[in-house]
């Protein structure tokens, strides 16, 4: 069964304003990771945050974790039009040994 | 000096062909993978290889074969292709310690 949930589908913002994503999975996990894909492209790794962790940050990234809830959230602060892609985040059960998708978010952050 | 690289990027053909895609990962990892994206970017594992060995295997039908000669190549042989085989199919690589998987750029194949 699938293991990652996104909502929402589909997000549109304007530049400037913040973005948050959320994911739902079901099993335990070692590390959760997000992904960004820009359209016609490959998935590219933006953060990781492992089990014993609640909180990370990395630059306008924001990371949460609850492992009580099996949930996790992304935050972009202060939105780009570049950022404009999907987001997709993604469980890992043991360290490196596959990840499994959640079915992704489409940011469209409007000029 | 790319991380991941797959040929071809675009590979149309009829169905009952056979394909192959090829990937190369330069970051010395031990692990890779492929990986099956469907028209709803629902992203899917197929295989994965650590060390050319095969450890992954997600029910995928048998007229996929992937093979790797050594641990930074790993290529995906595709026979009697069907229309159902139409996706993006992306190969990634990583390190159990590592932060992340590095995914190559896809390949879009088109089975008419």
């Amino acid at each position: 069964s699938q293991q990652g949930e996104e909502d929402p589908q589909a997000l549109s913002i304007q530049e400037g304003e913040n973005a948050t994503m959320n994911c739902s999975y079901k099993t335990s996990i070692n590390n959760l990771q997000w992904y960004r894909q820009n359209s016609g492209r490959g998935l590219v790794h933006l953060i990781l945050i492992r089990s014993n962790e609640r909180e990370k940050h990395s630059g306008r990234l924001r990371v949460t974790l609850d492992t009580s809830k099996k949930s996790s959230s992304l935050l972009i602060t202060a939105s780009r039009a570049a950022d404009t892609a999907s987001y997709f985040c993604a469980t890992d059960v043991a360290s490196g040994s596959r990840l499994t998708f959640g079915e992704g978010t489409q940011l469209t952050v409007n000029p | 000096d790319t991380a991941v690289s797959q040929t071809p990027k675009y590979l149309v053909t009829q169905m009952g062909n056979d394909k192959s895609i090829k990937c190369e990962q330069n970051l010395g990892h031990d692990t890779m993978y492929w990986y099956k994206q469907d028209s709803k970017k629902f992203l899917k594992i197929m295989f994965s290889y650590n060390n050319k060995e095969l450890i992954i295997n997600e029910t995928v039908p048998n007229r996929f074969s992937p093979k790797s000669p050594d641990k930074a190549h790993l290529n995906l042989h595709i026979n009697s292709l069907e229309l159902g085989d139409s996706a993006v199919y992306f190969c990634a690589s990583s390190q159990p310690t590592s932060r992340g998987f590095f995914f190559g750029p896809g390949t879009r194949l088109t089975v008419l």
